[in-house]
């Protein structure tokens, strides 16, 4: 079965230092998504993206994040200067058409000490 | 300081019951509604949907119900099993919206086996 694949599991970095974290939607999926869930709390939407640039975003998605798609098969995110309030499980997702059913990957924890 | 997170309502059944989660939204402007599941250390799965035009949807199992009227949604699991055990969400689509999906708090079920 296809599945979106998030790539690293655990990322821990130091405060100020950039990360970039990788996915793999599903292959034949147009619509992209980035959403991020800090401990113990409710998933929150950051970004989609389609046709290769960004379609809507969120008040968390300011200037210090950025999205890609580098390539026919990677989506990333960049998080530039992290902070430590920026320490959270980012899931990556994506659907086949617009307002179709969202297939998450299994996330990548990110701390950020 | 530590930020708190969110206390999680929890349900519990016993195996073979029926387990009923229920969720209110409150932007009248949603048209689309979701639930996923959660299990610990993995992404949101997606279980169900049902559009704003329905009252009622069913799957393998699960039943959801949707009331515009006082908007309220519940997702209900037949003959409860212990892989069912997991966090619930809802979560919504504003119709203005492309692609942005709002996720409510979830509810923990613990199934009793």
């Amino acid at each position: 079965e296809p599945e979106v694949t998030q790539t690293p599991s655990h990322q821990v970095t130091q405060m100020g230092q950039e990360v970039i974290l990788r996915c793999v939607p599903i292959s034949n999926h147009l619509y992209f998504y980035w959403y991020r869930q800090i401990l113990g709390q409710k998933v929150e939407f950051l970004v989609s993206f389609y046709n290769n640039e960004i379609s809507e975003k969120s008040e968390i998605f300011d200037d210090q994040f950025s999205v890609e798609r580098p390539d026919g098969s990677n989506f990333t995110l960049k998080i530039r200067s992290t902070k430590l309030e920026d320490s959270a499980m980012y899931f990556c997702a994506s659907s086949q058409r617009q307002g179709g059913e969202a297939f998450f990957g299994q996330g990548t924890r990110l701390t950020v000490v | 300081g530590e930020s708190v997170g969110l206390h999680l309502p929890t349900l519990s059944v016993q195996e073979g019951d029926n387990s009923i989660i229920n969720c209110a939204y409150s932007n009248s402007a949603s048209d689309y509604f979701i639930w996923y599941k959660q299990e610990s250390g993995k992404g949101p799965q997606f279980i169900i949907d049902i559009r704003s035009n329905m009252d009622k949807r069913q799957g393998q199992r699960v039943t959801v119900l949707l009331n515009k009227t006082v908007k309220h949604l519940s997702l209900q699991i037949a003959a409860t099993q212990p892989g069912d055990s997991a966090v619930y969400f809802c979560a919504e689509k504003d119709s203005g919206g492309y692609q942005k999906v709002t996720f409510g708090i979830g509810t923990k079920l613990q199934v009793i086996p």
